[in-house]
């Protein structure tokens, strides 16, 4: 069974830069697997960061960017704030009509 | 603009049948595919299917065979029926509208989500 793997926590300092990745138990992400990141806050739904690999969603700040590294896709964070603290998923479509979310991680900004 | 809100019984009893639905309003329901994602309390989030107003669906195979999903277009509602259900079902469900295109996938927009909890 195919599992999305997730960092489960990350920290940075303020006006640091994170990256965290999103990953396959077997196999690469590619750009075909349409990876999406989403934020989400206590008591909210999730919300699109970043969608089809690379594009930041309307509103989402700069500092934020998708990218493929090694065999993995990637949500960087550069220089981040404090209210970028919050759970991240990223999700893969894995064809036929099916979409797998990875674990999420906990990012901390202190 | 375009809104989702889910609404159910917030309390099923175990083994019983979970249903809930999801109220479309400010656009189509019938261009779109739709989701079902769950979340429990703390805990990561897990898709549970999706549909296309045609009536075509496509399920998570760990759920596969509890789950059923529908629409009804005049009403703009979409129905999740999850049967034999335990306490590991307890969770925020939401419905979410799928985009697809060339190039992209992904789930834009988000009902706020209700809180299902099993136990007798």
């Amino acid at each position: 069974q195919t599992v999305v793997t997730q960092e489960p926590s990350f920290s940075v300092s303020p006006g640091g830069t994170v990256t965290l990745t999103c990953g396959l138990s077997s196999g690469s992400v590619s750009t075909g697997y349409y990876p999406t990141w989403y934020q989400q806050t206590p008591g909210q739904p999730p919300r699109t960061v970043i969608y089809s690999t690379y594009t930041r969603s309307s509103g989402v700040p700069d500092r934020f960017s998708g990218s493929i590294l090694g065999n993995k896709a990637a949500l960087t964070i550069t220089g981040a704030h404090a209210d970028d603290e919050s759970d991240y998923y990223c999700v893969l479509y894995m064809g036929s009509g099916i979409s797998l979310f990875g674990g999420g991680t906990k990012l901390t900004v202190l | 603009q375009v809104q989702l809100q889910e609404s159910g019984p917030g309390l099923v009893k175990p083994s019983e049948t979970l249903s809930l639905t999801c109220t479309v309003s400010g656009d189509s329901i019938s261009s779109y595919f739709w989701s079902w994602i769950r979340q429990p309390a703390g805990k990561g989030l897990e898709w549970i299917g999706r549909i296309y107003p045609s009536g075509s669906t496509n399920y998570n195979p760990s759920l596969k065979s509890r789950v059923t999903m529908s629409v009804d277009t005049s009403k703009s509602q979409l129905s999740l029926r999850l049967t034999s259900v335990t306490a590991a079902d307890t969770a925020f469900y939401y419905c979410a509208r799928v985009v697809m295109g060339s190039g992209y996938y992904y789930f834009d927009l988000w009902g706020q989500g209700t809180l299902v909890t099993v136990s007798s």
